[in-house]
């Protein structure tokens, strides 16, 4: 009964490779994020999606591609791998309703880049 | 810029005793602000919020305490237990359609037995 899962959880690859990080929400929830942790262990968020519709896009290289085919899934693509991209990736979802604005996030996935 | 920031690294508490970690924030924008507890390999589990319009949040042995004209919020855990060991982050979010987090940089806390 996962909430937020993401898949794989760890990924080491080479520099200038393309990857796939895949997201799934089973709350029912309207919004997911993308977050990335980097090696200062920072939280810093990457995308926003709100029933399928990207609705922030922070300063982020346009090699990372969000993308979601329908509102329990968020998968972020990155082309063209960098030393610089390596760090733990999380990924988040919220409900629209009511008034609470609690995000439940994913065990996340560590990407190493060689 | 930081725009919230947790000035203590860590944090070493006796079991049984208080464990307070601090928050400080920039923006009088933001109007919701939530812990997170994290432990390693793991993503953040939300603990409590506290929304602007309160001063104080109460779940168990957690409390969060909000002074808007300091911008800080606190986090009180009474009484301490060994399994409280991780790092606690604070976030914080302003109203609008996206809610994104703005997150401090952590506070790990160590509860000594």
């Amino acid at each position: 009964d996962t909430a937020v899962s993401q898949t794989p959880k760890y990924l080491v690859t080479q520099m200038g490779n393309d990857k796939s990080i895949k997201c799934e929400q089973n709350l029912g929830h309207d919004t997911m994020y993308w977050y990335k942790q980097d090696s200062k262990k920072f939280l810093k968020i990457m995308f926003s999606y709100n029933n399928k519709e990207l609705i922030i896009n922070e300063t982020v290289p346009n090699r990372f591609s969000p993308k979601s085919p329908d509102k329990a899934h968020l998968n972020l693509h990155i082309n063209s791998l960098e030393l610089g991209d390596s760090a733990v990736y999380f990924c988040a979802s919220r409900s629209e309703r009511g008034t609470t604005y609690t995000q439940y996030f994913g065990p996340g996935t560590r990407l190493t880049v060689l | 810029d930081q725009q919230v920031k947790q000035n203590s690294p860590s944090l070493s508490v006796q079991e049984g005793r208080i464990s307070i970690l601090n928050c400080d924030y920039t923006n009088s924008m933001f109007d919701y602000f939530l812990w997170y507890k994290k432990y390693p390999a793991e993503g953040p589990t939300f603990l409590i919020s506290i929304s602007s319009i309160k001063d104080k949040n109460e779940d168990g042995r957690f409390t969060v305490f909000l002074n808007k004209s300091a911008k800080h919020l606190s986090l009180h855990i009474v009484p301490s237990q060994p399994g409280d060991s991780a790092v606690y982050f604070c976030a914080a979010s302003i109203s609008g359609s996206a809610r994104q987090l703005t997150f401090g940089s952590g506070t790990q806390l160590t509860v000594l037995p």
